[in-house]
């Protein structure tokens, strides 16, 4: 089925473990992005990449990192997990950066 | 104050009723204007998506966008139980870099039958 691809659906961390969650598309979008989901604080963008080979900081992307490997593929990083950093975490992507996007269905993530 | 303020909820109306779901907005920049619809432990789906004021209608819903008001609204006729979700507001300016949405932080929804 076409559409944005999220690994692993869980996942429980060690508090200073590190990981990386993947992303894949296959609707040849150009633009995608990584948001995370928290009670009360909706969804808020962490990192996202306008097109193959760039990738821009946003609103909350202290403590991860990104790779836009090849235009299909956008993976995000914690180096060093910390409880703060438990939540659900969505891949989305979009055709050319404008109007809505299409979400995965998200990684659940805890951190201990 | 966040730039996309929606009313917090929780909604229950019976089946059958008409439901209204709204957002207001700061940045008079947004130009683009979507309404997601989030099932339980899933991820959101694009319901509409509307490009400047005016309205747009699919099925059972309409979105309603009045720039001079900031203000947008979704309307659910003739509203199921299937229609019980979380739905999320959404808005971004036209010369934005790579399309970053703002979100409101959504409205749980439940259609009793």
């Amino acid at each position: 089925n076409a559409g944005v691809t999220q690994t692993p659906k869980f996942q429980v961390l060690k508090t200073g473990q590190s990981m990386t969650l993947q992303c894949a598309q296959d609707m040849n979008h150009n633009s995608m992005y990584w948001y995370r989901q928290d009670p009360g604080m909706g969804l808020r963008l962490i990192y996202y990449s306008a097109s193959e080979g760039t990738t821009d900081k946003g609103e909350v992307p202290n403590g991860y990192n990104v790779s836009r490997l090849n235009k299909r593929e956008f993976s995000l990083r914690l180096e060093s997990a910390a409880p703060s950093q438990t939540s659900v975490y969505f891949c989305a992507s979009t055709p050319t950066g404008l109007g809505g996007y299409t979400f995965g269905s998200g990684t659940r993530l805890t951190v201990v | 104050q966040k730039e996309v303020e929606q009313d917090p909820g929780p909604l229950s109306v019976p089946e059958g009723a008409i439901v209204s779901l709204n957002c207001t907005y700061s940045n008079s920049a947004f130009q683009y204007f979507m309404w997601y619809r989030q099932y339980s432990r899933k991820g959101p789906e694009l319901l509409m998506y509307t490009y400047s004021s005016g309205n747009k209608e699919d099925g059972r819903f309409t979105a309603q966008v009045d720039k001079s008001s900031k203000y947008i609204s979704l309307f659910i006729r003739d509203s199921q139980p299937s229609d019980s979700a979380t739905y999320l507001c959404a808005m971004m300016p036209f010369n934005t870099n790579a399309g970053k949405s703002t979100f409101g932080d959504g409205t749980t929804l439940t259609v009793k039958p």
